[in-house]
């Protein structure tokens, strides 16, 4: 268990409809970072938090958003789903920025979009 | 999305036998991760390196940091049947302010019975 909990496990939802993603880092973790999986493009980062600001963003859709709330827990906002954001959706944090940045994996979210 | 080369693809081998992979980049990174992944499951952090030359061990696992920062290579020694899974490297570019992983395209590894 690497101490990141994501919700839910599961999303089935249909094309244009929005869904929220959950992540709560491991304790004393200040940055959030989201990744998305797919069998086509592997594992590519989206966009990443630290303690409550946007650090740095990756390949993510103007569809997509994120936030980082003050208890340090992060939400993925996925809206006008289309089929091909079909995925498996993975938070992660880490401690330090600099340095020793060893990024701990939650559970992940598998979104099936219909 | 960029990706880093990782070989093999996939590996057949037999229990208690040694695995070998590596990943190669165009790009120097300061740091260098293994990662392994079961089905369903996220990625579990199995070795950091954080110097070039840097040779780190995990147990049976024992991962190297290339002297050129520009690839790293993962050994596993006599395999077991839970060692089954997709290995993934993922490197840290020197780039203060943005520490995202950019990550290998996977190695599945089967064991044969």
């Amino acid at each position: 268990d690497s101490g990141v909990t994501q919700t839910p496990k599961h999303l089935i939802t249909a094309t244009g409809q929005r869904v929220t993603l959950r992540c709560s880092p491991r304790s004393g973790d200040l940055s959030v970072y989201w990744y998305q999986q797919s069998l086509d493009q592997g594992l590519q980062f989206l966009i990443q938090y630290y303690n409550g600001e946007e650090r740095a963003k990756g390949n993510i859709l103007e569809r997509f958003s994120a936030q980082q709330f003050p208890d340090l827990h992060s939400e993925l906002n996925l809206s006008s789903l289309e089929l091909g954001d079909s995925a498996l959706y993975f938070c992660a944090s880490s401690e330090e920025l600099a340095g020793y940045n060893e990024q701990f994996f939650g559970p992940g979210t598998r979104l099936t979009v219909l | 999305g960029q990706q880093l080369n990782q070989s093999p693809q996939s590996m057949f081998i037999q229990e208690g036998e040694d695995v070998s992979m590596n990943c190669t980049s165009s790009s120097i990174f300061n740091t260098w991760l293994w990662y392994k992944q079961d089905p369903g499951e996220g990625p579990v952090l199995l070795i950091a390196l954080y110097k070039a030359g840097e040779l780190t061990s995990n147990g049976r696992l024992t991962a190297q940091f290339g002297i050129t920062r520009k690839d790293s290579f993962l050994n596993i020694s006599a395999s077991i049947p839970s060692d089954v899974g997709i290995y993934f490297c993922a490197g840290q570019l020197p780039n203060f302010g943005n520490e995202k992983l950019t990550f290998g395209t996977g190695t599945r590894l089967t064991i044969i019975p």
